[in-house]
């Protein structure tokens, strides 16, 4: 029931352009995307909700397809401080799944000078 | 404003010992969430709560118990830890329709 993320990692020189993408086997009422750094706890990105509603980093974008049931995670022109490991976390909405929110197995960036 | 805390953040167990992690949020968030976290594993959903006195399974429950007897509490039990269990350990919480919140890990070695 995991969602499903690719690449599983992307290397970058600073400046270049990223997607991340993240796919579910079941309806999602929203999306919510993570980065971590070594040794961090997870931080907040972005969350999509399902109706089209957006939250998060201003300069970090992201879209939700209801429908296919997939996100991706856009990071343009990037900065050394955009590695770490990203995650994707899908929630079903309080009927299908309660509060259950799980995550994929996460896509680590690297951005190199 | 300390938003999600967990204690302790190391702790080394022998197998068989038991122990408790406590989460702890100040947010008045409705629901609040335990993983684990392993290489290339990503984050796996041990057990979770949508409101005091409520629990359920996530996705990897087996050897793990949780309590929500307060709002702000999320406790993680281990009856009789093996080394499989041996991860950094997450909780987090939220608001309906909002972001997650995560307290910064408890990183456990069961040997």
């Amino acid at each position: 029931q995991q969602p499903v993320q690719s690449p599983q990692a992307v290397i970058l020189r600073e400046g270049e352009d990223a997607v991340i993408n993240c796919s579910s086997s079941k309806a999602l009422y929203s999306v919510h995307w993570y980065r971590q750094k070594h040794g961090e706890a997870p931080v907040f990105l972005m969350i999509l909700l399902k109706g089209g509603e957006q939250k998060g980093h201003d300069k970090i974008s992201a879209s939700f397809n209801e429908k296919k049931q997939q996100s991706s995670l856009y990071l343009t022109a990037s900065q050394l401080s955009y590695s770490g490991t990203y995650f994707c976390g899908t929630w079903g909405g309080p009927i299908d799944q309660g509060g259950k929110l799980i995550f994929g197995q996460g896509t680590e960036l690297s951005v190199k000078p | 404003n300390a938003g999600v805390t967990q204690t302790p953040k190391f702790r080394v167990l022998k197998t068989g010992q038991s122990m408790t992690l406590l989460c702890a949020q100040d947010m008045n968030h409705e629901y609040m969430y335990w993983y684990r976290q392993d290489p290339g594993m990503g984050l796996r959903l041990i057990h979770y709560s949508v409101g005091e006195g409520t629990t359920a399974k996530g996705e990897v429950p087996d050897g793990y118990n949780v309590s929500r007897l307060k709002k702000q509490n999320f406790l993680l039990g281990l009856e009789s830890a093996a080394p499989s269990q041996t991860s950094v350990y997450f909780c987090a919480s939220r608001r309906d329709r909002a972001e997650a919140f995560f307290g910064q890990g408890t990183r456990l070695t069961v040997v």
